[in-house]
C-alpha cells in the first residue's frame, strides 16, 4: 500500500516567488495535517483536514499560506510570495482516527523548502 | 514555556548501554501520548504509544504519569540502529482526530 507521498522533495526559490507543495494521504484517510519544521526548530501544526474541510488552521503563519483539499483527497500548499523565514521542511501527515483509539500519524518524507 | 519539553541530549552511548529520555508536556487536558522516531533526514514514524499503566515492546519501555505531566522512553541493550532522533508528540482532542505537538526531539548516538 503506498505511504504519503509528498511534492517536490526540494524546491529552491528566490524570495517573493511562489511555491505549491504536494501531498497525497494514504487511500481512505480522511485526516490530513500540514506541519513545517524550520531549522533548529521542532515541528511545529499548521494545519487539519478532515476530508475537504478545514478542521483547525490555528498554525498557518500568515496570510501568505493557503492549503487545500478539493474532493477530500491530495492538499496542496501554497506559499505566496515566499519570504526567507518560510525555509524549512514541510511535512504531511494523515490518519484515518476511529473513536477511543488516537489515529497514528503517517509522514510523508516531507517538501524541503528553500528561500534565498 | 513549550507545550512540550524534552532532554536537549544529545545522548551519545555505547552499544548495549540503557539510556531513557524524559518529557514533560502542559496542557492538562492532552489525552493521548506517543514517542516517534526520526532518523537523519527523513520523516518521523511512530515508535510507539504510550498508555497510562505504561507499556514496553520489546527493549522499548514507555511510561507516561498523568500528575506529574511526564512521560519516558527507556531503551535496553541500545543497538547501533537505535541511532535517530526520538520524538515526544501529545495529542489533545478537540476534534474526533486531534492535533499533535512535537518536541524539539533528543538526539541519540549509539556508538560501538
Amino acid at each position: 500500500e503506498a505511504g504519503v507521498t509528498q511534492f517536490p522533495s526540494h524546491s529552491v526559490i528566490e524570495k517573493g516567488q511562489t511555491v505549491t507543495l504536494r501531498c497525497d494521504p494514504i487511500s481512505g484517510h480522511d485526516n490530513l495535517y500540514w506541519y513545517r519544521r524550520v531549522m533548529g526548530k521542532e515541528i511545529k501544526f499548521l494545519l487539519h483536514f478532515v476530508k475537504e474541510s478545514k478542521q483547525d488552521e490555528s498554525g498557518m503563519p500568515n496570510n501568505r499560506f493557503l492549503a487545500e483539499r478539493t474532493g477530500g483527497t491530495y492538499s496542496t500548499l501554497k506559499v505566496q510570495p515566499a519570504e526567507l523565514e518560510d525555509s524549512g521542511v514541510y511535512f504531511c501527515a494523515s490518519s484515518q482516527a476511529s473513536r477511543g483509539r488516537p489515529g497514528e500519524l503517517f509522514f510523508g518524507e516531507g517538501s524541503r523548502l528553500t528561500v534565498l | 514555556r513549550k507545550e512540550v519539553e524534552q532532554d536537549p541530549g544529545p545522548f551519545n552511548v555505547p552499544e548495549g548501554a540503557t539510556v531513557a529520555f524524559n518529557c514533560t508536556y502542559s496542557n492538562s487536558a492532552s489525552q493521548s501520548f506517543f514517542w516517534y522516531r526520526q532518523d537523519c533526514r527523513k520523516e518521523p514514524k511512530l515508535l510507539m504509544s504510550v498508555y497510562s499503566s505504561g507499556n514496553e515492546d520489546g527493549r522499548f519501555t514507555a511510561q507516561l504519569n498523568r500528575a506529574s505531566q511526564y512521560i519516558s522512553l527507556l531503551i535496553r541493550d541500545s543497538k547501533l540502529s537505535d541511532s535517530a532522533t526520538y520524538l515526544c508528540v501529545v495529542k489533545s482532542y478537540n476534534t474526533n482526530a486531534g492535533k499533535s505537538t512535537f518536541g524539539d526531539g533528543t538526539t541519540l548516538t549509539v556508538k560501538p
